[in-house]
This record gives structure tokens, C-alpha cells and sequence, in this order.
């Protein structure tokens, strides 16, 4: 079974700096797929990046991008220039590339909540 | 376009009491997760509908959970009788297909005393 580890419970940020958020995953499958989905308060969870397995290149959105370290299964989230609305909890996941009907749900870590400075 | 609608945001009942939660997915998506993250855990997958039909109900807890999804539209997440530990809050997500992006409910949040 897979397994996605976020070890920080909570971090901050001053607003226009740089914060890199730690994932840790565990699997044994080779193609699969890592998420950044991010949770404001009171709020719907939103699909922040995307990262598929078997491409080296490291996902980047607009201020957010990976770094994706397949070898060391880690996937960290780096946050540039932060802004107060990045204030949320962000939760990492991970979903199987394989069989895709039996095997789309998605398995998450505990979440970290960021907090952001003005 | 109307997002993933999930209701009531919130729910507090009494223990052995029954609450039926529902989800309204997105119009034309498929499929449909049920997930729950219990306070301080991991988001936990619960069960997945292919329209009507229950693709995979692997994280079910147990059989006080009900979730039935007619004609393939709402769906609906029942726990009779309920118990403390069921509280935490309900995510629903829906999806044109499996290899499509997920979108999420604002999540019910169920507090059982």
C-alpha cells in the first residue's frame, strides 16, 4: 500500500518570501501521479500542481513548482513570492497509475497548514 | 458552472442517532469519491462510484456506512447508528473520468457527542 507523509504540521512564511512545503511518499509502483491540493479556510480543496511520475521535468504553476526527487520519493512544494491568500492547509497525495478504474482514488498526507505574515 | 455541492456543511448529533450526508457532484462527471479526514489524521479514501455503480468501497469503516448514488447523479452517505469516532469532516469529489482532475466539495464536517 501506498503511503504520503507530510512530518511538518504548520510552517510560516513572511508575505513576498520563498516557503518549500516536505512531502514524503512510499510506494513500489514506478508510474504514478503527486498532487499539491490546497484547502483555505472554510473553503473547497483546489488542485494546486501536478506532477506525473515518469517525467523528469519538475511541474511548475505560475508562483508554485515541485521539486521531484523520484529516487528519494520525495516531492516538496516550493512557494514563491507568497501572498496572504496562500494561507492555507496544503495536503499531498498520491495517485496509482495503473488500472485506473480500480485504482483513482487518491491517498493523502496529514496536511500542513501555512500561515502567511503580513 | 456549479462546483461540488455538499450538504450540510455542518452536522452535530448524539451518538446512535443516524445523518445522512449528501453530495451533489459536478453535471456530467461519473465519478464520484467519498473521502473523510478524522481531526490530526490523513484524508482517508472511503468509496468510489463509477455513476451509479460502487467501483471500489475498500475504505468503507464498516457496515454502520450506507452510500448509494441513484440514477448516477447525488449521492448520498449514510451512518446509522453513529459513533463517536465517526466524527471528522466528509469530502466529496467528483470527476469526468478516473484520469481526470478531481474536484472537491467544501466537506461536511460531522461531530458526534
Amino acid at each position: 500500500a501506498q503511503t504520503v507523509t507530510q512530518s511538518q504540521p504548520e510552517m510560516s512564511v513572511q508575505e513576498a518570501e520563498t516557503v518549500t512545503l516536505s512531502c514524503t511518499y512510499d510506494t513500489s509502483e514506478s508510474d504514478y501521479y503527486l498532487f499539491w491540493y490546497k484547502q483555505p479556510p472554510s473553503r473547497q480543496m483546489i488542485l494546486v500542481i501536478r506532477q506525473e511520475a515518469y517525467k523528469q521535468q519538475n511541474a511548475t504553476e505560475n508562483r508554485f513548482s515541485v521539486n521531484f526527487q523520484k529516487a528519494a520519493k520525495s516531492f516538496s512544494l516550493k512557494i514563491s513570492d507568497s501572498q496572504l491568500g496562500d494561507a492555507a492547509m496544503y495536503f499531498c497525495a498520491y495517485r496509482s497509475a495503473w488500472d485506473a478504474g480500480a485504482n483513482s482514488k487518491l491517498t493523502f498526507g496529514k496536511g500542513i497548514t501555512l500561515s502567511v505574515r503580513p | 458552472e456549479a462546483g461540488v455541492t455538499q450538504f450540510p456543511s455542518h452536522s452535530v448529533i448524539e451518538k446512535g442517532q443516524t445523518v445522512t450526508l449528501r453530495c451533489d457532484p459536478i453535471s456530467g462527471h461519473d465519478n464520484l469519491y467519498w473521502y473523510r479526514r478524522v481531526m490530526g489524521k490523513e484524508i482517508k479514501f472511503l468509496l468510489h462510484f463509477v455513476k451509479e455503480s460502487k467501483q471500489d468501497e475498500s475504505g468503507m469503516p464498516n457496515n454502520r456506512f450506507l452510500a448509494e448514488r441513484t440514477g448516477g447523479t447525488y449521492s448520498t452517505l449514510k451512518v446509522q447508528p453513529a459513533e463517536l469516532e465517526d466524527s471528522g469532516v466528509y469530502f466529496c469529489a467528483s470527476s469526468r473520468t478516473e484520469n481526470t482532475e478531481a474536484f472537491f466539495g467544501q466537506g461536511t464536517r460531522l461531530t458526534v457527542v
